[in-house]
This record gives C-alpha cells, sequence and structure tokens, in this order.
C-alpha cells in the first residue's frame, strides 16, 4: 500500500455536469499530481501542486482546475463535462526534489 | 513526435523466456527514468529506477543510453505473474515534469 487515498472509486456523471475527485497524499509528501489515463493508453500529466498552488500543467482545458489544501490534499474538479472525459483519472504523490511517484488506486468515472 | 515512444505490444511469450522492451525520449534535457509495472485497471507502481550504468534487480536489468536517448527493461526467466503494463518514465525539471509512455503490454503464458 502507498498510502495515497483517492476517493470516490467509481462515478458516474452525464455530459455537461461537474466532478470533484479527492487525494490524501502519503504522509510526509508534499507534491501532488493529477494524471488521466484513458483505455489502453498511458497516464498524461495534468497539474500538479506543491505548496497549495499549481506547478506545473499538461494540455488540458481551464475546465480542469484543482486545489491543493495545508495538509497537502488535493482536489481535481472538472466542469461541463464531456464524453471524452471518461478515464481513470490517478492522483500520485512525492517529495520534492525526489521523482519516484505513489499512485493511489485511481477514480474510474464515466460520463454518459 | 511523442515525447516518450514505447514498442506498442503486446508481447505473448511463453514461461521461462527473456523479453524486452524498448523506450526513446525526445528531451534531451531528461534528468531521471524509471520503469512502472500496472496491472490491468489498477494504479501503476515502480518497478525500478534507470541509470547510465545499468542497474539490476533480480530477473529483471534496465540500461538508460543518454546518447542516443534509449532506456530498455529485460526480464529473465519470465513468470506468470510478470503480465501487466510495463510503462517507461521520464523526468525533468527536478521532478516536477513526469511524461509516462503509452505503455506496452506483456502477456506470459503457461
Amino acid at each position: 500500500e502507498t498510502g495515497v487515498t483517492q476517493s470516490p472509486t467509481h462515478l458516474i456523471k452525464t455530459r455537461g455536469q461537474q466532478v470533484t475527485l479527492r487525494c490524501s497524499s502519503q504522509s510526509g509528501h508534499n507534491t501532488v499530481s493529477w494524471y488521466q489515463q484513458a483505455l489502453g493508453q498511458g497516464p498524461q500529466f495534468i497539474f500538479q501542486y506543491y505548496r497549495e498552488e499549481e506547478n506545473g500543467r499538461g494540455n488540458f482545458p481551464p475546465r480542469f482546475s484543482g486545489l491543493q489544501f495545508p495538509n497537502y490534499s488535493s482536489e481535481l474538479n472538472v466542469n461541463a463535462l464531456e464524453l471524452d472525459d471518461s478515464a481513470l483519472y490517478l492522483c500520485a504523490s512525492s517529495v520534492t526534489g525526489q521523482e519516484k511517484l505513489f499512485f493511489g488506486s485511481g477514480t474510474q468515472l464515466s460520463v454518459l | 513526435r511523442k515525447e516518450v515512444e514505447q514498442d506498442p505490444g503486446p508481447f505473448n511469450v511463453p514461461e521461462g523466456a527473456t523479453v524486452a522492451f524498448n523506450c526513446t525520449y525526445s528531451n534531451s534535457a531528461s534528468q531521471s527514468f524509471f520503469w512502472y509495472r500496472q496491472d490491468c485497471r489498477k494504479e501503476p507502481k515502480l518497478l525500478m529506477s534507470v541509470y547510465s550504468s545499468g542497474n539490476e534487480d533480480g530477473r529483471f536489468t534496465a540500461q538508460l543510453n543518454r546518447a542516443s536517448q534509449y532506456i530498455s527493461l529485460l526480464i529473465r526467466d519470465s513468470k506468470l505473474s510478470d503480465s501487466a503494463t510495463y510503462l517507461c518514465v521520464v523526468t525533468w525539471a527536478g521532478g516536477f515534469k513526469t511524461i509516462f509512455g503509452a505503455g506496452t503490454r506483456l502477456f506470459v503464458k503457461a
């Protein structure tokens, strides 16, 4: 077990709705990254949070947004859901300066 | 060109076989390299880091060629339990930028 927890594990939404996914990082880890993984693809980097600030962003539109809290936990928010947003959303925690990522078990999002 | 490219697979091998996966990366500023393993619809888990000098962990050997921007993973004496997707991972900017390859699926059959 990595100590990274994500909730919920599964979620079904309809187009146009909004969703919030949550992640608790491993104890001692101050950096959280979010990834989107479509079926048959590798994880795609969405963004990373460090010290409650977005520290880097992949090629995702502004309707993907996030937060990091003082306890280093994090949220991923997606507005105006589209069918193509259906994927496994992975949260990974790490320690600044150490590049190894520890993943949670993910949230499977289905958009109908 | 994708930043990290892997053999598309899938690889179907019998138990006991030796199998090699290849990965190339485009950013010459890349700093650290890893192989992750991902079981079906589970989260990726770190398998091993990759160093220029080459490194070995039991049946697994990883190699990095910075000049060719190429990474490899060799699995010897394949086991049924090695069946999974193997993800090549490249980082730079002190770990603040991490890119995954699309993964190579391995099926080991009895």
